[in-house]
């Protein structure tokens, strides 16, 4: 099983500023990896997948990278609704894993 | 744009299933372009992944949760579901239906359900 480890597990950030999110898994998952973002009480929702690609809905300030065992997701210029927590989630190999999650927490 | 909905009891006892049903609308569950999985999030901790299943196809399922998932679909009602077995306090969470997109490329799960707490206590 891919184990999938994000860093920090709470980003204290101003509203305005850049958040740089960080996950990390412990094989290669190509870039076969999405990022969701859920707010309490809600259903995660899908933000991006191949690693790098902004799913339907997805705001331009919201951008992801990496390939292999490392991936970055980051927001810019943050928004009061972008304060949630983020999961990342590889799909490259059965069984899907996700990492335990970044929360995003205004400063 | 797809839309989900689970349902089923949000209390369980101890040692019986679990069994849950997420109804689709805005596409079909015979669908090519899409697995449908359970993901779960107990009280307070993360996302763990459940099941997948591919319509026609294979089923896929959490090493851990194997041997006590099932997982089906029904064509009539535009539904799939989930049957968990010999559930114990762990099993409590929040359960997720959710679509899996597979075409043009693999995307993760594209749209979910609003998801459904089960407490598993007696």
């Amino acid at each position: 099983e891919i184990v999938m480890t994000q860093s920090p597990a709470i980003l204290s950030v101003s509203p305005g500023e850049r958040a740089t999110l960080s996950c990390r898994a412990s094989q290669s998952v190509e870039n076969n990896l999405a990022w969701y973002q859920q707010k309490p009480g809600q259903a995660p929702r899908l933000l991006m997948y191949g690693a790098s690609t902004r799913a339907t809905g997805t705001p331009a300030r919201f951008s992801g990278s990496g390939s292999g065992t490392e991936f970055t997701l980051t927001i810019n210029s943050l928004q009061s609704e972008d304060f949630a927590v983020y999961y990342c989630h590889q799909f490259n190999n059965w069984p899907d894993t996700f990492g335990q999650g970044t929360k995003l927490e205004i400063k | 744009q797809l839309k989900l909905q689970e349902s089923g009891p949000g209390l369980v006892k101890p040692s019986e299933t679990l069994s849950l049903t997420c109804s689709v609308s805005g596409g079909s569950v015979t669908s090519g372009n899409y697995f449908w999985g359970w993901i779960r999030q107990p009280p307070g901790k993360g996302l763990e992944w459940v099941v997948n299943i591919f319509y026609g196809g294979n089923t896929y399922y959490n090493p851990s949760l194997k041997s006590r998932v099932t997982m089906s679909v029904d064509t009539s009602k535009n539904q799939f579901s989930l049957k968990l077995n010999s559930v114990t306090a762990a099993d409590t969470a929040v359960y997720y239906c959710a679509s899996y997109a597979v075409v043009p490329v693999a995307m993760g799960f594209d749209s979910w359900g609003q998801g459904t707490l089960v407490i598993v206590s007696s």
